[in-house]
């Protein structure tokens, strides 16, 4: 069970807008702690896709963006693309005593 | 080009002992906290310890705590994951990766390095 909760799949036809959450708690998300987001393709290395909540690092698409409000954040997908089909990671932090970094357990997103 | 290498990977048995190294290059390694992460088979990504750039303060999984050990030496420029009493459960790609120095985030990871720990 990870700390913070995605929905396992997700999906969307080109051009589509898509969203995934994460969903944390008051002791992570909920602490003002910054969510970041990464994108996973099979064999690659994860990617940061946004950072510091809704920070674009350069080269990422304004397609990408990113959302925080209370205890959940959001990663949003516009204009679908096949080449977004992946697996796309929330990460924050946790003030739980015997826990520092914390991953939600991953959203699979399939570009019909 | 930030780039991070990582090597040492590879079959072992069930109670041994690995050390893998992950080799930057790009950017000033001693300025930096590192982490590595793993990614067991059809799991998602678990942090598993982080180390800052002079190494003064390190931070370890519960599920690896007293087993790995990170350090890191900056002469070399390399950044080291010694992992003892190795478990099936530890089977995974393991990855390192860079923290920047204003956020908490992860912003760029290695390709990885496939650990199998087999009974």
């Amino acid at each position: 069970q990870s700390v913070l909760t995605q929905p396992p799949s997700v999906s969307g036809a080109p051009g589509e807008r898509v969203t995934i959450s994460c969903t944390g708690s008051s002791s992570n998300i909920g602490a003002n702690y910054r969510v970041h987001w990464y994108q996973h393709l099979p064999g690659a290395a994860p990617k940061l896709l946004i950072y510091d909540d809704f920070q674009r690092p350069s080269g990422v698409p304004d397609r990408f963006s990113a959302s925080k409000s209370g205890t959940s954040a959001s990663l949003a997908i516009t204009g679908l693309q096949p080449e977004d089909e992946a697996h796309y990671y929330c990460q924050s932090h946790d003030k739980t005593l015997s826990v520092t970094v914390v991953f939600g357990g991953g959203t699979r997103l399939t570009v019909l | 080009e930030v780039q991070l290498v990582e090597s040492g990977g590879g079959l072992v048995e069930t109670g041994g002992s690995l050390r893998l190294s992950c080799s930057p290059s790009g950017f000033n390694f001693t300025t930096y906290t590192m982490i590595w992460a793993r990614q067991a088979p059809g799991k998602g990504l678990e942090w598993v310890s982080s180390i800052s750039g002079r190494g003064s303060y390190i931070f370890y999984a519960d599920s690896v705590k007293g087993r790995f050990t990170i350090s890191r030496d900056n002469a070399r420029k390399s950044l080291y994951l010694q992992m003892n009493s190795l478990r099936a459960e530890d089977t995974a790609m393991y990855y390192c990766a860079r923290v920047p120095p204003t956020s908490t985030c992860f912003d760029f990871w290695g390709q990885g390095t496939l650990v199998t720990v087999s009974s």
